[in-house]
């Protein structure tokens, strides 16, 4: 069974400090790569997504995420956080089979960013 | 920029009571999910519904559970007898094409 691991639960740093948030899936097809993001009160929000191509993906707000096959991994990276990036991400896979796509979520890391 | 909406924001039930979340997609998709979020858990696939019919389920989305698309704009999901752990969040999403899933901002369901 197709599953997403996120290895940090809850990550607290300081602005400007740079962040890395791990993620590794489990499943040996083609496969769509995605961060969502979900601000306190809010809805979930795509961060940015690797259908194929360069594997070093840019999303919204300055992220970015590598997705390295050989590592099953789709790493979430910012070099610089702000205050207004305290949220908690959640990194999802859909395997292209079948054709309907539906998500699997990691567990979701909980970002806090202090001034 | 197009959203998916739902309804109400925040339910509360009794327990053995149905209730019904309803969900506006956004107009030009055609895939349709809901999802759900336990307090302090991830978030879970329940079901997929395309071209009128259920594509896939997950083994949450039992007898109790039933989604139905009434007309051109809503897509709900129903839960019969509700029990005290139906209590979540519960998330719409639509899609079209190849494109990522749109979610709505979700129902927190409470359940006494």
């Amino acid at each position: 069974a197709q599953s997403v691991s996120q290895h940090n639960h809850h990550v607290i740093l300081s602005e400007a400090a740079s962040l890395e948030l791990g993620c590794n899936y489990s499943y040996g097809g083609t496969v769509n790569l995605f961060w969502y993001v979900q601000y306190p009160g809010q809805h979930l929000q795509l961060l940015l997504k690797y259908f194929s191509g360069d594997p070093l993906v840019k999303g919204i707000k300055g992220f970015e995420a590598e997705f390295i096959k050989s590592k099953f991994s789709f790493n979430l990276r910012k070099p610089s956080v702000q205050w207004s990036d305290t949220a908690e991400y959640f990194c999802a896979v859909n395997a292209l089979s079948g054709g309907y796509n539906k998500l699997i979520f990691g567990a979701g890391t909980r970002l806090a960013v202090h001034p | 920029e197009p959203e998916v909406t739902q309804t109400p924001s925040h339910q509360v039930t009794q327990m053995g009571q149905e209730v019904i979340l309803r969900c506006v997609p956004i107009s030009n998709h055609l895939y349709f999910y809901w999802y759900r979020q336990i307090l302090g858990q991830k978030v879970e696939f329940l079901v997929s519904f395309y071209n009128n019919e259920i594509s896939e389920k997950s083994e949450i989305f039992d007898d109790q559970f039933s989604v139905e698309r009434p007309d051109g704009s809503n897509f709900t999901l129903k839960i019969r007898s509700t029990k005290l752990e139906d209590s979540a969040m519960y998330f719409c999403a639509s899609r079209t094409g190849d494109q990522p899933q749109h979610f709505g901002d979700g129902t927190r369901l409470s359940i006494l």
